[in-house]
């Protein structure tokens, strides 16, 4: 099976603007994360979709926003871009199979924004 | 807000020696989970612990989970250069879905 992909690889703005990240999760896996990397604030949790619906949110300003597809592919957004939403963005995608505790997550390359 | 921390931060041994990481996390979890990631690329999953399983294995890697003492150790036997990389450990505490809580990683270096 082919594994997370997202697109693009790397993203350069400017303040102000927004930008959209893609993830296509691994096929049959229903469940998408997002997560921000920062050499400051390390991993930290986004959100979560599962069946187009978002299951679970961590603790971020409505300007960062998400949607699922039928086909389980996910976008993420950030609108009004500030130059701390420099990061690494990470998404991860699980077969949600067997209950909580076999949630393994399997993550993409990721997507480097700079916001200049 | 990161739940674990990891010890250490920075650790540097010869080929072939092992190298012990060490993870410790505040909650109860449903399962842990231990990454590598190569000089800020994706995470590769490496192995998950579920809270009633107490050590697990695949290939050179142990993985051990003492939910009375919230900590997991991450053993890496007859390290290689190519395993240079920072490890980090994640639990998942959701009851529905997952959200993953990550700590600050261990910087591993295995010098040729």
């Amino acid at each position: 099976k082919a594994g997370v992909t997202q697109t693009p690889r790397y993203l350069i703005k400017t303040r102000g603007q927004q930008v959209t990240l893609s993830c296509s999760p691994i096929s049959g896996h229903r469940s998408v994360s997002w997560y921000q990397q920062t050499p400051g604030q390390g991993l930290q949790f986004l959100f979560e979709y599962f069946s187009e619906t978002q299951r679970n949110k961590g603790n971020f300003p409505g300007r960062f926003s998400g949607r699922q597809f039928s086909n389980s592919r996910s976008e993420m957004n950030v609108s009004t871009l500030e130059l701390g939403d420099s990061a690494l963005y990470l998404c991860a995608s699980s077969s949600n199979v067997g209950g909580s505790s076999y949630n393994e997550q399997f993550f993409g390359p990721g997507t480097r924004l700079t916001v200049l | 807000s990161q739940q674990g921390e990891e010890d250490p931060q920075a650790l540097s041994i010869q080929e072939g020696e092992n190298a012990t990481m060490n993870c410790s996390y505040k909650t109860s979890i449903n399962n842990l989970q231990w990454y590598r990631q190569n000089s800020g690329r994706g995470l590769v999953h490496l192995i998950l612990i579920r809270s009633n399983e107490r050590e697990k294995h695949s290939g050179r890697l142990r993985v051990t989970l003492d939910t009375s003492k919230k900590s997991s150790s991450l053993l890496i036997t007859a390290s290689r250069a190519a395993d240079t990389a920072s490890y980090f450990c994640a639990t998942d505490a959701e009851t529905s879905g997952s959200r993953l809580t990550f700590g600050e990683g261990t910087q591993l270096t295995v010098n040729p």
